[in-house]
């Protein structure tokens, strides 16, 4: 069975400090991985996905993320975080082969609180 | 702006009652995903509609049912509502394929009292 973990439920940074928000997965099949943004009375919103081929993916609003196949792991990064990143951000796996987003199962989530 | 809109965007509820909570899909997105996120939580997958037909179920009992109409919109509908049901709940629309995205609509916000 697959499922997601997010090992820090909150993480409070100040502004223009670097920030790593922590994922790790279990699944027994391909794995398709992904991070969303939920602001505050929002629905969510993709910041990157990972289906095959480099490691390191770039998604939007200066995140990155790292997929490890050894430590099961799909860390989120950014070098240098701003007020307006406050928001909560989830952590996805596909269940569907192929990994469409239709049909995910996300982390219990990671509220970032920037400060200034 | 994704283009998927949920209605309403907040309701309340009495414990029994029933509730249809609709979402209108993107253009274009022949699949419809529903996902139900308590307080505090991640969303929780509900049930998929791809072309009318319901497409995968999470773990979730009957008396969460959906539609899927030919314009691709969907509906949610929850009977003998519960308290724990309250909940925003999501929709997702995609197009069927490997790695397509989905977009969310802002949610409905359920309270059943």
């Amino acid at each position: 069975a697959q499922s997601v973990t997010q090992l820090d439920s909150q993480v409070p940074v100040f502004e223009e400090a670097p920030v790593e928000l922590r994922c790790n997965y279990s699944s027994s099949v391909s794995v398709y991985l992904f991070w969303y943004v939920q602001y505050p009375n929002q629905g969510l919103q993709l910041l990157l996905k990972y289906l095959s081929g480099s490691t390191l993916v770039k998604g939007i609003n200066g995140f990155e993320a790292e997929f490890n196949k050894s430590q099961t792991s799909f860390h989120l990064r950014k070098p240098s975080v701003h007020i307006s990143d406050t928001a909560e951000y989830f952590c996805a796996v596909s269940r569907d082969y192929g990994g469409s987003q239709g049909n995910l199962i996300f982390g219990k989530g990671t509220k970032l609180s920037v400060k200034p | 702006e994704t283009g998927v809109t949920q209605s309403p965007t907040h309701l309340i509820k009495t414990r029994g009652q029933q509730v249809t909570l609709r979402c209108s899909s993107q253009s274009g997105h022949n699949t419809v995903s529903w996902y139900q996120q308590a307080l505090g939580q991640g969303p929780q997958f509900i049930f998929q509609y791809y072309r009318e037909e319901e497409n995968g179920r999470g773990n979730f009992p009957p008396r969460f049912s959906g539609l899927q109409f030919p314009n691709y919109s969907s509906e949610l509908n929850v009977n003998a509502l519960e308290l724990d049901d309250s909940a925003l709940y999501l929709c997702a629309s995609s197009t069927a394929g490997s790695g397509t995205e989905a977009f969310f609509g802002q949610g409905t916000r359920l309270t059943v009292v």
